[in-house]
C-alpha cells in the first residue's frame, strides 16, 4: 500500500480565516513533507519531517504552521493567507532518505 | 550546487510511436534519480528510480529510463506510447545529505500523445 491521503480536497478560504490541512499514511514512513505547486511548475518544498521532529523550514511565512501529532499524521494550519498562497499542496511520505510518495492533494483558493 | 534540467516544456508523440523525455542532471557524488508523472488535478505518481546498478531502469505502466553516467542524463522511455500517458513529467534528484536530501525537480516536461 503505497497510499497518502489527505483532506479535504478542495478549499476556499477568506484572508481572515484560520483553516488546517491533513495528511495521513500507514506505511511506517517517518519522514513527511509538504509541497507548494503552481499550476504546470514543479513542486516547491515547504517543510520536512523526520521521526515527527521539524527537519527543515525552507524559510516559509509564518502564516504556514506545520505540526506533526504522530508519525502517521502531518497537518498544515493556514492563517491570514494572501490570494498568491492560492496553489495545490501536496503531502509526501518516505522512509527517511528514501522514495517520496505523494497524496493527492488540496487545491487551496485564498479570496 | 545540484540541479536537473528538462530541455523541452512539451513533448508531442502519435499514439504507438516510441517516447523519450529528456532529463539531464548535475550533482557531486553519485545520483538518486527519479521520474514521477502528474495527471492533471492529481499528485505526483512515483515512476522509477536510478540508485545504483544496471543504466536501465524498468518502472510502472512499461516506463523505463536510461542512466548515463558520461552524458549526465536520465532520459525516460516508453517503446509504444498511449492517449492515456499525455500528462506532466517531473524528473528529479535527490540533494546531498548536508541539504537535508530533499528533492530537486526539473522544470517538467508535457507529453501529448495523439491517436
Amino acid at each position: 500500500d503505497t497510499e497518502v491521503t489527505q483532506t479535504p480536497k478542495h478549499l476556499v478560504m477568506g484572508m481572515t480565516n484560520k483553516k488546517s490541512l491533513k495528511c495521513e499514511q500507514h506505511m511506517g514512513h517517518r519522514a513527511m513533507y509538504w509541497y507548494k505547486q503552481k499550476a504546470k511548475k514543479p513542486p516547491e518544498l515547504m517543510f520536512v519531517y523526520s521521526y515527527e521532529k521539524l527537519s527543515i523550514n525552507e524559510s516559509v511565512p509564518s502564516r504556514f504552521s506545520p505540526e506533526c501529532p504522530n508519525s502517521s499524521l502531518l497537518n498544515l494550519h493556514l492563517h491570514a493567507l494572501q490570494p498568491e498562497d492560492s496553489a495545490l499542496y501536496l503531502c509526501a511520505s518516505s522512509h527517511v532518505g528514501e522514495t517520496q510518495y505523494f497524496g493527492p492533494g488540496t487545491r487551496l483558493l485564498v479570496l | 550546487a545540484q540541479s536537473v534540467a528538462q530541455p523541452e516544456d512539451q513533448v508531442n508523440v502519435a499514439e504507438g510511436n516510441p517516447l523519450t523525455v529528456k532529463c539531464t542532471y548535475s550533482v557531486s557524488g553519485n545520483p538518486y534519480l527519479f521520474w514521477y508523472v502528474q495527471y492533471p488535478n492529481r499528485g505526483l505518481q512515483f515512476l522509477l528510480k536510478y540508485i545504483t546498478g544496471d543504466n536501465l531502469v524498468k518502472g510502472s505502466y512499461g516506463f523505463e529510463a536510461e542512466f548515463n553516467k558520461s552524458q549526465t542524463s536520465f532520459h525516460l522511455k516508453k517503446p509504444s506510447a498511449l492517449v492515456s500517458d499525455s500528462a506532466l513529467y517531473f524528473c528529479a534528484v535527490r540533494a546531498s545529505y548536508n541539504q537535508g536530501g530533499k528533492l530537486i525537480f526539473g522544470q517538467g516536461t508535457e507529453l501529448s500523445v495523439k491517436p
